[in-house]
């Protein structure tokens, strides 16, 4: 597609499941990051993937998150035993070289 | 440790008029800015950026103005229309001239330009 098309663009859970967002990244485009926005609050990086490098996972809050990417496809992150504190949009951008991020709409995330 | 920060969480201008948005930062080590624009329920949407080497960079009504020694910049639309109404987003980055380049933001101002 032309942009980063994140799924689902919603997703209510219960506290202490699990839960699964998908990101597809603009063809082409070798990094992929992804951010999230809690309310009232920036957005803060999570992790960050460029190719077949080790991913930079120093933004990840905590063990119950995990993030993967084959290649320059298709990227999933997983929040295992959500927290009501998750709740947040997830952004996922992805960018074709030094500059120019492209964002996705975001999946809003509420743990209830 | 807020090392991107809007203070102003709204600004409500008039049409026609301009908008100032303001940003300070704390890390020197940033050398690259940029300022993103959200409408609700969509991506941000990247809008300028400047690059610590320059003071000032223009693209049609936006304009974005770096002060290195007061670690401030802010950007300037004029003339203000109804539609620049959306959350504001100042971000930097302190590795422009590398492949890693996350970027920190700020909590973002909340433009409405009134017609």
């Amino acid at each position: 597609g032309a942009g980063v098309s994140q799924s689902p663009s919603n997703k209510v859970t219960e506290k202490g499941k699990d839960v699964e967002l998908r990101c597809d990244p603009i063809s082409g485009h070798t990094a992929l990051y992804w951010y999230r926005q809690r309310l009232g609050q920036g957005l803060e990086f999570l992790i960050y993937f460029q190719g077949n490098s080790a991913p930079d996972k120093s933004g990840l809050p905590s063990d119950r998150f995990s993030a993967e990417r084959t290649g320059e496809s298709v990227s999933t992150l997983t929040i295992q035993r959500t927290q009501q504190e998750d709740s947040a949009v997830y952004l996922c951008a992805s960018k074709p070289g030094r500059y120019g991020y492209t964002f996705g709409s975001g999946t809003r995330l509420t743990v209830v | 440790d807020q090392q991107v920060k809007q203070n102003s969480p709204s600004l409500s201008v008039q049409e026609g008029r301009i908008s100032i948005l303001n940003c300070d930062y704390t890390n020197s080590m940033f050398d690259y800015f940029l300022w993103y624009k959200k409408y609700p329920a969509e991506g941000p949407t990247f809008l300028i950026s400047i690059s610590s080497i320059k003071d000032k960079n223009e693209d049609g009504r936006f304009t974005v103005f770096l002060n290195k020694s007061a670690k401030h910049l802010s950007l300037h639309i004029v003339p203000s229309q109804p539609g620049d109404s959306a959350v504001y987003f100042c971000a930097a980055s302190a590795n422009s001239g590398g492949s890693n380049y996350k970027l920190t933001f700020g909590k973002g101002t909340l433009l409405t330009v009134n017609p």
